[in-house]
């Protein structure tokens, strides 16, 4: 299966703290991105990094891409309340479909 | 538009139905996407179009499920003699292009298919 793995599958923390998900992949790809979703619907956007970038910073998010162990970090600086969803990582090969993992379920406590 | 639409939000139809669900992509992008999403699972690919074709139909299950998108812009997602196991979140995204290095995808909000 090329699906990709998230790890951990859930996580809560307290607000204020940082949240750190890990995402691996088996194939080789051109492009990884991370998505949030809220309530089952709708995935927004959050970071796209491109296989020949290692790291990129958006706000309050930082990615990382280490294609040589085939994997891809997402933190969440000073979490908040409103973080709290489902957080996906998907990639693209040669094809431009995405591919999905289950998903990360964050919890952050107020 | 501002952003991906798809109608309707909601559809509960009944086994061996048929229904057709509406994508409306942002304005410009070439790409559109069809993605079905199970309850506790991510989404998983069904078909892909640049511009009018569709360039890579391999994830749609079988021969139940057609996708058109004539005019490069609005597609529709067609299900044939509906099934139990259809239910499910259907997702359409759309991108600028189709080049798998460049294509953030932004999806809409998603249409709910219960069969009963």
């Amino acid at each position: 299966s090329q699906q990709g793995e998230e790890d951990p599958q859930a996580l809560s923390i307290q607000e204020g703290e940082n949240a750190t998900m890990n995402c691996s992949y088996k194939t080789s790809i051109n492009n990884l991105q991370w998505y949030r979703q809220n309530s089952g619907r709708g995935l927004v956007h959050l970071i796209l990094i491109r296989s020949n970038e290692r790291e990129k910073h958006s706000g309050r998010l930082r990615v990382t891409l280490d294609t040589s162990k085939k994997s891809s970090s997402l933190l969440i600086t000073a979490s908040r309340a409103a973080d709290t969803a489902s957080y996906f990582c998907s990639f693209t090969g040669a094809n431009s479909k995405l591919t999905f993992g289950k998903g990360i379920t964050l919890s952050v406590r107020p | 538009g501002a952003g991906v639409s798809q109608t309707p939000s909601n559809k509960v139809t009944e086994k061996g139905k048929y229904v057709e669900l509406r994508c409306d992509p942002i304005s410009g992008h070439t790409a559109l996407y069809w993605y079905r999403q199970s309850l506790g699972q991510g989404p998983e690919f069904l078909i892909y179009f640049q511009g009018t074709g569709a360039a890579d139909d391999s994830g749609l299950p079988n021969d139940r499920f057609f996708a058109v998108r004539p005019e490069g812009s609005v597609s529709t997602l067609k299900i044939q003699r509906t099934e139990r196991g259809d239910s499910a979140v259907y997702l359409c995204a759309s991108s600028r292009t189709g080049l798998s290095s460049y294509n953030e995808q932004f999806f809409g909000p998603g249409t709910r298919l219960t069969v009963l």
